[in-house]
């Protein structure tokens, strides 16, 4: 069963520093993987692409990477800043015509 | 480009009525998603759809949901008769070429109240 897992649940830092948010699969066979942000009471907004050819997207402040043969991704946040609070969500194509998601993670930015 | 679009953004409606939820695509993008969120179950994919043509519905929780492409830039959602239980918001997704090339596209959800 092809499974996407983000731990912790949710992560609390103080403004200003880098943190690094996780995600596994269970499927080395994937197209790509999205990275979103969910602020509350609101729709997802996707913050980085990566494919299964790349091994790392940058945007500002976010830095996405991708390791298919461990299965792993991460998103690396520089700088972190109270508006960066959101819940973050990593969602996988296997090509499988579905998107996959993980269950997210909470993140607070404690001013 | 406007971006997915849902309408309507909030919609409150008695138990037994009929629900309406309409996405518009954006221009290029051939498959279409719908999903639901609640707190207890996170998202959850109702069905998808390529070329305006159903592939999995697998995911749509009852009888009383169904959905419609009629045309390649359009969607509804429709409940009826709508249940408190199904007290959710409602995302559509869409992307080019299933998914391949490009990533992912949310509207902004429609939050459904049943009461």
């Amino acid at each position: 069963k092809q499974e996407v897992t983000q731990i912790p649940a949710a992560l609390s830092v103080p403004e200003g520093e880098n943190l690094v948010l996780n995600c596994s699969f269970t499927d080395s066979a994937i197209y790509n993987l999205q990275w979103f942000r969910q602020d509350p009471g609101k729709g997802l907004t996707s913050l980085l692409l990566i494919q299964s050819s790349q091994r790392e997207q940058t945007s500002g402040r976010l830095n996405a990477s991708l390791d298919k043969s461990s299965g792993r991704s991460t998103l690396y946040i520089a700088a972190s800043q109270p508006g960066d609070s959101a819940t973050y969500l990593c969602a996988v194509f296997f090509g499988n015509e579905k998107l996959t998601f993980g269950t997210g993670t909470r993140l607070t930015i404690i001013p | 480009d406007a971006g997915v679009i849902q309408s309507p953004r909030h919609e409150v409606t008695e138990m037994g009525q009929e629900v309406t939820l309409r996405c518009k695509l954006i221009s290029g993008h051939n498959s279409l998603f719908w999903y639901r969120q609640t707190m207890m179950r996170g998202l959850e994919l109702l069905i998808y759809f390529n070329n305006n043509v159903p592939i999995d519905d697998s995911g749509m929780p009852e009888d009383r949901f169904s959905a419609k492409m009629p045309n390649a830039s359009f969607s509804t959602l429709k409940i009826q008769p709508s249940e408190p239980r199904d007290s959710a918001v409602y995302f559509c997704a869409s992307t080019e070429r299933q998914g391949r090339n490009g990533g992912y596209t949310f509207g902004s959800g429609t939050r459904l109240t049943v009461v």
